[in-house]
């Protein structure tokens, strides 16, 4: 069974940084690429960072580029997302998910406010 | 970047009657392969989103045959033929053909 689970998210002052991690599970993490996907509280989905199977490639939504930084390791099957810098339009919950979109784990939530 | 438009944003609708969602994107969804990258998700209260519906069409393991994808080009539709309870929820689009970046719709939010 496919298995993601995010954690890492907390409350975090403006400016702040945290890194956020995807244990995953059930399936050969070294040939898939990954992505994160947030959702700001009672909005819609945004994608927001992608990394291939490999890791020698990253891509960043325009909001988040230069501040937050995808990496992964294969050998541990572990995803991460640095964030630096951040801001309360950061507020919101953190999914990792494969690049078939299958299947969402529960989100790791992160809360930016002074 | 792709733009993703729902419509409406919101459906009132009717156990057991039929319900329809239209997304349409910026540009063309076909790809240089001939597939089409649009996804259809849905997100009951509370809970994390779920996919539906894949390369325009297909649809996904445990997904009843009520819920169907169609369209083409730039112009999308989720139909569900008869509207049962646990339907209640937020359905987005989210088109994979043109990334980055990778872009969803609004949402939809389907209520009673």
């Amino acid at each position: 069974e496919v298995q993601l689970l995010e954690s890492g998210g907390d409350f975090v002052q403006p400016g702040g940084s945290l890194r956020l991690s995807c244990a995953t599970s059930g399936f050969t993490f070294s040939t898939t690429a990954m992505n994160w996907v947030r959702q700001a509280p009672g909005k819609g989905l945004q994608w927001v960072s992608g990394i291939t199977n490999s890791g020698d490639k990253t891509y960043y939504a325009d909001s988040v580029k230069g501040r937050f930084t995808i990496s992964r390791d294969n050998s541990k099957n572990l995803l991460y997302l640095q964030m630096d810098s951040l801001r309360g339009e950061d507020t919101g919950k953190y999914y990792c998910i494969r690049e078939s979109w299958v299947p969402w784990g529960q989100g790791t939530l992160v809360i930016v406010s002074s | 970047e792709v733009v993703m438009t729902q419509s409406p944003l919101s459906l009132p609708v009717t156990l057991g009657q039929p319900a329809s969602i239209s997304c349409r994107s910026s540009q063309s969804l076909i790809h240089t392969d001939g597939g089409t990258y649009l996804n259809w998700f849905q997100q009951r209260p509370g809970q994390s989103p779920r996919r539906l519906i894949y390369k325009l069409f297909k649809r996904d393991s445990g997904v009843p045959d009520r819920f169907s994808g169609s369209g083409s080009g730039t112009n999308f539709t989720l139909r569900i033929s008869r509207v049962e309870a646990e339907d209640i929820g937020i359905y987005y689009c989210m088109q994979g053909t043109h990334w980055p970046p990778i872009t969803f719709g609004q949402g939809t939010r389907l209520e009673i």
